[in-house]
């Protein structure tokens, strides 16, 4: 089973700085990686697919790269919106499908 | 624009059975997939499982013998049923629509289900 784990756990940013969220698989996935943010109460939205590709209507600030096993998820300029839970979920050879422990982004 | 809406008994027993429906709109279920998904709480997200168009299903290994998920076209939902439950199965439970790649892009805003007697 392909385990993904995320680190931070939680990520302590200032508005306007740049986070820097990574998602590790302990095998290969290429670049069958998406990502979510979860803001309280609220369900999952998906951001990004295909590791890179930003889903309509997501800001420009997110942005993700990597393959393989790891991955990055980048918001360029931390927005007060932006504080919020982010996933990676894998989704080569599914099912399973898999989801990452999550990193809190906080201010 | 597809929208979904979780609905079902917000409390079960220990032992009994967790029954939810997702009634879909914006859109026929019969053209697209869909799957369960939980989040205990303070945790992170599992993947239940998901039926396809086709009407065949997958399902998490770890609650495979316990799951079943069923779609009726004529309502335009589809239905999450969990046997045997326990405080363990006490989370968040969402709806989503199953992108062909593999993902969720569309959610519901999820159903408290708690276990307890």
């Amino acid at each position: 089973e392909i385990v993904m784990t995320q680190s931070p756990a939680t990520l302590s940013v200032s508005p306007g700085e740049r986070a820097t969220l990574s998602c590790r698989a302990s095998q290969s996935v290429g670049s069958n990686l998406a990502w979510y943010q979860q803001k309280p109460g609220q369900a999952p939205r998906l951001l990004i697919y295909g590791a890179s590709t930003r889903v309509t209507g997501v800001p420009a600030r997110f942005s993700g790269s990597g393959s393989g096993t790891e991955f990055t998820l980048t918001i360029s300029s931390l927005q007060s919106e932006d504080f919020a839970v982010y996933y990676c979920q894998r989704y080569n050879n599914w099912p399973p499908l898999t989801f990452g422990g999550g990193t809190k982004v906080e201010i | 624009q597809v929208q979904l809406q979780e609905s079902g008994p917000g409390l079960v027993k220990p032992s009994e059975t967790l029954s939810l429906i997702c009634i879909v709109s914006g859109g026929s279920i019969s053209d697209n997939s869909w799957g369960w998904i939980r989040q205990s709480p303070g945790k992170g997200l599992e993947w239940i499982g998901h039926i396809y168009y086709s009407g065949s299903t997958n399902y998490n290994p770890s609650l495979k013998s316990r799951v079943t998920i069923s779609v009726d076209t004529s309502k335009n939902q589809f239905s999450l049923r969990l046997t045997s439950v326990t405080a363990a199965d006490t989370a968040v439970y969402y709806c989503a629509r199953l992108e062909a790649w593999g993902g969720f892009r569309y959610w519901g805003q999820g159903s408290l289900v708690t276990v307890s007697s």
